[in-house]
């Protein structure tokens, strides 16, 4: 089957603009995450999903960051007033459930870069 | 709070050797995840084997085997007969059972010689 989609795959903007980030998961999975991977590290956890709601959004740097799943599928991540500092890689991922052993199947990221 | 920690920031092996990945983690908690993803430059993380803290045994998945000694709390990759296209970064990852997040490494870039 189709594996995590995310579009688009790169965004140029300028700062102060306002981007959105979208991410289709794997059909059937209910567990939705975010992460941001900045140049050289490891990725950086923004927020899950768990359904249609955000069960823990302790990784969003700000208030200029919030996501939606509104209908417990696709999620969109949204980005206010984006600052250079925004520019990274957003990964998204998706698994089954949630567990310590329920592996996340990442989608090929969307490159933000913001000048 | 729980770490993990990759020690080799970039590798050199000739192809079809084998080559292992450090990883050593840092948990309290006794019930634990723990992953192995390769993201080549075009970016997407790939999963590749995963070990739970209570496996007896080490996972395997093809050319790709995770060493665990859980008494030293590591959990090195293990690549056999390496291949040019196992050029990549490659990161562990960590979950708790509280955890939703996975907790990542700061990955290894690994390069295969012809």
């Amino acid at each position: 089957g189709a594996g995590v989609s995310q579009t688009p795959s790169n965004k140029v903007t300028e700062k102060g603009k306002y981007v959105e980030l979208r991410c289709d998961p794997i059909s059937g999975h209910t567990a939705l995450y975010w992460y941001r991977q900045s140049l050289g590290q490891g990725p950086e956890f923004l927020i899950y999903f768990q359904g249609t709601g955000a069960a823990d959004d302790s990784g969003l740097p700000n208030d200029r960051f919030f996501a939606v799943r509104p209908e417990g599928s696709v999620s969109t991540l949204k980005i206010q007033r984006t600052e250079r500092g925004d520019s990274a890689v957003y990964l998204c991922a998706s698994s089954s459930r949630q567990g310590a052993q329920e592996t996340q199947y990442f989608g090929p990221g969307t490159r933000l870069l913001v000048l | 709070a729980q770490k993990i920690t990759q020690t080799q920031p970039g590798m050199f092996v000739q192809e079809k050797e084998a080559v292992t990945l450090d990883c050593t983690y840092d948990t309290s908690d006794p019930s634990y995840g723990l992953f192995w993803y390769k993201q080549p430059s075009s970016g997407e993380m790939i999963f590749l084997i995963y070990q739970g803290s209570y496996d007896q045994q080490n996972a395997t998945e093809g050319r790709y085997s995770l060493n665990f000694q859980k008494a030293r709390k590591s959990a090195n990759l293990v690549i056999s007969a390496s291949q040019l296209g196992d050029s990549a970064m490659y990161f562990c990852a960590m979950r708790g059972p509280s955890n939703y997040q996975l907790i990542w490494g700061a990955g290894t870039k690994l390069i295969i010689k012809p």
